[in-house]
This record gives structure tokens, sequence and C-alpha cells, in this order.
């Protein structure tokens, strides 16, 4: 699976858009991106995932650059329960007998501030 | 809904000592995977389940075993405990043909003293 790299950390203001980049340069034709969070010693909760075209769900928005180098999850209106690591994991489909674990890497920290 | 189940929530062993962590996973997933977090560590990846046989494996150590059975519970079984085991753990189910999303568990606190 391709590398990610995140920033350690961003801060957001309440109310105010939260915009997390994840660079995967090395990501290849077949690889999705996935994001996930994780709250405080939480189990880690599925946020959204994409392949090349711009998705939107209830929780986010994730936005894949045309070269799919990169990509940015995109929380519209960040609240103080959206402070969590979020995690940017590139995998392709896999196969049953591999390929469907997830990679966690270092996520970014968002916290969220009154 | 119903979410993943994962007993006990919270373990102290002693060294050397046995440990046998449970998960339920959501009714109708046939898939299992199971996580180890260590202290200000990111989840890491140990083994999963397809339909009762093992599909994938991770960075599980010898010492650990797993199985899922008839029913779709899985159970992780863990031998000569030692204080790097100390942990959370896990678990995690989806269902194969959705195939993306993986839902966790609360998690199962290990500590060995």
């Amino acid at each position: 699976d391709a590398k990610t790299t995140q920033p350690p950390s961003m801060d957001c203001a309440e109310g105010r858009a939260a915009n997390l980049p994840c660079n995967h340069s090395t990501i290849s034709g077949n690889e999705y991106v996935y994001w996930y969070r994780q709250i405080h010693s939480q189990g880690p909760q599925y946020i959204i995932h994409g392949l090349k075209n711009n998705e939107t769900n209830e929780m986010a928005s994730l936005i894949i650059t045309e070269d799919r180098k990169s990509s940015t999850l995109i929380l519209p209106h960040a609240t103080l329960r959206d402070t969590a690591v979020y995690y940017c994991i590139v995998r392709a489909p896999g196969t049953l007998n591999s390929g469907y674990a997830l990679n966690f890497g270092k996520g970014t920290s968002l916290l969220v501030t009154p | 809904a119903a979410g993943v189940i994962q007993s006990p929530r919270h373990l102290i062993k002693e060294k050397r000592e046995t440990a046998t962590l449970k998960c339920y996973p959501i009714p109708r997933h046939d898939t299992v995977y199971w996580y180890q977090q260590g202290p200000g560590q990111d989840p890491q990846f140990l083994i999963s389940f397809y339909e009762k046989m093992q599909s994938d494996k991770g960075s599980i150590p010898d010492r650990f075993s797993a199985q899922q059975f008839s029913d779709y519970h899985s159970e992780l079984n863990m031998s000569s405990l030692e204080l790097g085991d100390s942990a959370l753990y896990f678990c995690a189910s989806s269902l194969l043909a959705g195939g993306y999303e993986q839902f966790f568990g609360p998690g199962t606190r290990l500590t060995v003293l």
C-alpha cells in the first residue's frame, strides 16, 4: 500500500471548516483513499473513502487532486466532538487472502477549540 | 443499530499468564479483524478472519493465536504475557461484499503487571 504523509497536528475553531491534508504521491491506480478517525481511546471510526472523484457524505467531504497524489478531508462545520486523530489510509481493494487490513500510519491530531 | 461487542472491557494479568479476548461482530458481518494499540501509538493490525478462515496476518506475535467460530464470534488468545503486551485491543468487523468500511468495537484494555 502507498505511504501517506499527514501533518502531526492542526487546530480549528468551532463552527469553522477543518481541512485536513494528506499526501500520497506514490498511490497506484487501483488504490483507494480512506479516512478514519479515533476519538480518544475509542475504536476508530470510518469517515469516507474515494478513488478519484470527490465524495461527500453526512460527515465530511473528500477532495482528491486530479493526479491523485494528495487529498483533503473537509469537516464543513467542526464541533468540539470532532477533536480526534484523523488517519488517511491508502489501500488497494484487496483479496480474500490479504489486503483488507487497515494500515494506520501517523495521523493528524485535530483539536477543535471553542 | 447493533455494534461490535468486545469482552472484557478491562483485563489485568500478571506476566507469563494467559488472556482470552472475545469479539462479537455485527450480525451478518463475515469478516473480523484484530488490532493492537500500545500507549501513545497508532493501531497495528494483528490478524483477520473471513468466513471462519484466517484471511490475513499482520504483526501478531507467535505467543498469540486467534480463531473465528461457527457463530462468527472471534477470540484472541494470548499466552506468556509480557509487559509490552499492555495495550488496547480492538476488534472490527465488516461485510466483505461491502468491503470498505470496518466497524470497530470499544476495545479491551489489557494491563500486564
